[in-house]
């Protein structure tokens, strides 16, 4: 069983509108991520949470809000979509000690138009 | 800021041969960082290949290789013999041992396919 998952798998949005991404885990992790993959570029993290409540700005957070609900539950959320937001998004969980692996989902294709 | 620079893509090699990527990594604030090869079969998430975290040291998984080369600031990856299930894209990536985020930086990805 996927112990990450995202939903929507695939989005169309329009400029202007919300658009929010999910994810789940169920490996009882307390570290989750949120990273974007474009063409020619790696994985960027984008935000990441400690916990439930927590969120933390990545290294590119501008137009982006994370929400922490719960451990198994992280959102991405695009208040204002922009074509620029067009990616894959990739949600991760990881138990934030020692460096260990983290668990990826298996992504979101989004385009805004 | 920490970066990873690997082979560009795509890559291409014929069944049964040996393929190579390589990776280096630039760790401005991390005096050893722990490195990570990912990689993303066709239709799925990232998964962890293989990861060292001390200089110096091999690791190894489902054929492939690489070694931690602290001189050269290098984590090439390495496979002698190739198959079709091999085909995906390929992530290296470092990460900083000493934070609680367990934050990875990553190199761009690399894809490899077999030759036709």
């Amino acid at each position: 069983e996927a112990a990450v998952t995202q939903s929507p798998r695939n989005k169309v949005a329009v400029t202007g509108g919300k658009v929010t991404l999910s994810c789940n885990q169920t490996n009882n992790h307390n570290n989750m991520y949120w990273y974007r993959q474009d063409t020619g570029h790696g994985l960027r993290l984008i935000h990441y949470s400690y916990g439930a409540g927590s969120t933390e700005k990545g290294d590119i957070p501008d137009g982006y809000k994370a929400s922490r609900p719960s451990q198994e539950n992280f959102s991405l959320i695009l208040e204002l979509a922009t074509p620029s937001q067009t990616s894959v998004y990739f949600c991760a969980s990881g138990d934030g000690v020692n460096q260990d692996t983290q668990y990826f989902g298996p992504g979101t294709r989004l385009l805004v138009l | 800021g920490d970066s990873v620079t690997q082979t560009e893509g795509p890559v291409t090699v014929s069944e049964s041969e040996s393929l190579i990527i390589n990776c280096t990594y630039s760790a401005t604030s991390i005096a050893y960082p722990n490195l990570f090869w990912y990689v993303r079969y066709p239709g799925e998430g990232l998964q962890l290949l293989l990861k060292v975290i001390t200089a110096g040291q091999k690791g190894s998984s489902r054929g492939f290789e690489a070694t931690y080369n602290k001189e050269t600031t290098s984590f090439h990856l390495q496979k002698a013999s190739v198959q079709e299930s091999d085909s995906a894209v390929y992530y290296c990536a470092l990460g900083d041992p000493g934070t609680g985020s367990n934050r990875l930086t990553f190199g761009k990805g690399t894809k490899f396919s077999l030759i036709p």
